[in-house]
């Protein structure tokens, strides 16, 4: 079946830090992928939506200037914290919907960002 | 937009019972319906999904129902195991919004041996 990568499986970083999750589609080509942000026992919230070759719609109150989402191929989209500070700690988690006529969405595995 | 309710947001079964976990959504123009189980610290998995030209989809213990008039969809588990003890999302996707999934509130799964 199809298969998301997704790494870092957790990271830490210092408040100030920068830090970029990559997502990669291993055995399709993702027309759109999407990034999803989850707070502990709360469900996922979407944060933006990317189409390679595009630029990310980001859904209403997220910044796009902290949360840059860049979708350079049909099998890799990254999403980089900036500045990051303790309130962005969370667990973020990507999806990739592959090409007609399938149409599925497959989810990594996430990363758990620590801002200290 | 679309808007997903989820209840119950807990449930608490005996091994070999049946579970029942309903959604109802919002916008008709949601089209898709997937059902995610998810374990702690990891990504949702896909268990079972139905589309709007399908009242019921059964794979095996898992079935959904779909009754889009009421915009209600609902996943039932029957012969409960304690490896089925997780976080289940119903989610929903209007085929005008892009692709976008939008989640219910989920639904903590305990299957008690």
């Amino acid at each position: 079946g199809a298969v998301v990568s997704q790494h870092p499986s957790w990271v830490i970083c210092k408040s100030g830090t920068s830090v970029k999750i990559e997502c990669r589609s291993l055995d399709f080509q993702a027309t759109t992928m999407f990034w999803y942000r989850q707070f502990p026992k709360q469900s996922l919230m979407l944060m933006a939506t990317s189409n390679e070759g595009s630029k990310a719609t980001y859904e209403q109150g997220v910044e796009k200037d902290k949360f840059l989402i860049n979708h350079a191929s049909l099998t890799l989209s990254t999403l980089t914290v900036t500045s990051a500070h303790p309130e962005d700690s969370s667990f973020y988690i990507c999806s990739a919907r592959e090409a007609e006529p399938n149409y599925g969405y497959t989810f990594g595995s996430g990363t758990r960002l620590t801002v200290v | 937009g679309e808007n997903v309710e989820q209840h119950p947001s807990t449930l608490s079964v005996q091994e070999g019972d049946s579970a029942v976990i309903k959604c109802t959504y919002s916008d008709s123009a949601s089209n898709y319906f997937p059902w995610y189980k998810q374990e702690l610290g990891k990504g949702p998995q896909l268990i079972i999904d139905i589309r709007s030209n399908v009242g019921e989809k059964k794979d095996q213990r898992i079935a959904v129902t779909l009754n889009k008039t009421a915009k209600h969809f609902s996943l039932h588990i029957t012969e409960t195991q304690p490896e089925d003890s997780a976080v289940y999302f119903c989610a929903a996707s209007p085929w005008n919004q892009g692709g976008k999934l939008i989640f219910g509130q989920g639904t903590e799964l305990s299957v008690k041996p």
